[in-house]
């Protein structure tokens, strides 16, 4: 079974600073890579996918996150963080083949101070 | 994007009535939807995966006597939590997947029981 750790559980930064959350997973087989935003009060929202090909994913609202392989590592990334980035962020994987159900770390609340 | 409906969104109900919550997948067909619960400020557990026209497939320590999971069409999964007591209490979500392998979410329902 698979499994994720997101490393960051509380981050706090200023408007406009570089954001960096961790995410690693273990898995036998390959994977799918999926990060979700759940802003306060609402649902969750996909922000980017990785199936196959380039390793750097561009999501939405100026999110990417590069897939390394090699350390099984997901990170998400924004050059420029804003107030309305505020929320919780969630890594989540699925196996490629067979069950489609995600696996999702704990979740890394974000909060963006103005 | 694809989009999963779930109803209620909220629903407070008193200790030992049973609750059901609806998923629908409006505008596609799923022939799998997955189930998970969020409790306060944690992340997504999977409790059931739900295939159209067969037997849910519960997760390790999810009662299915108490979950009752129904996916009698294409796009409608129902939950129904039985004899509910306050330790249910929590956010309910629901999940469709697509012939690509992608998920979408509904909003989620919240039950509070009294």
């Amino acid at each position: 079974a698979q499994s994720v750790s997101q490393h960051n559980h509380h981050v706090i930064l200023s408007e406009a600073a570089s954001l960096e959350l961790g995410c690693n997973y273990s898995y036998g087989g390959t994977v799918n890579l999926f990060w979700y935003v759940q802003y306060p009060g609402q649902h969750l929202q996909l922000l980017l996918k990785y199936f196959s090909g380039d390793p750097l994913v561009k999501g939405i609202k100026g999110f990417e996150a590069e897939f390394i392989k090699s350390k099984f590592s997901f990170n998400l990334r924004k050059p420029s963080v804003q107030w309305s980035d505020t929320a919780e962020y969630f890594c989540a994987v699925n196996a490629e083949t067979g069950r489609r159900a995600l696996t999702f770390g704990s979740g890394t609340r974000l909060q963006v101070q103005p | 994007g694809a989009v999963v409906s779930q109803h209620p969104s909220r629903v407070i109900c008193k200790s030992g009535t049973s609750v059901k919550i609806e998923c629908r997948s409006l505008d596609f067909q799923a022939t799998t939807m997955f189930w998970y619960r969020q409790f306060p400020k944690q992340s997504l557990m999977l409790m059931a995966t739900s295939n159209e026209g067969s037997k849910a497939t519960y997760e390790q320590g999810v009662e299915k006597d108490k979950f009752l999971i129904n996916h009698a069409s294409l796009t409608l999964s129902t939950l129904t939590v039985t004899s509910a007591h306050p330790e249910d209490s929590s956010f309910y979500i629901c999940s469709a997947t697509i012939y690509t392998g992608e998920l979408f979410f509904g909003e989620g329902s919240r039950l509070t029981v009294l």
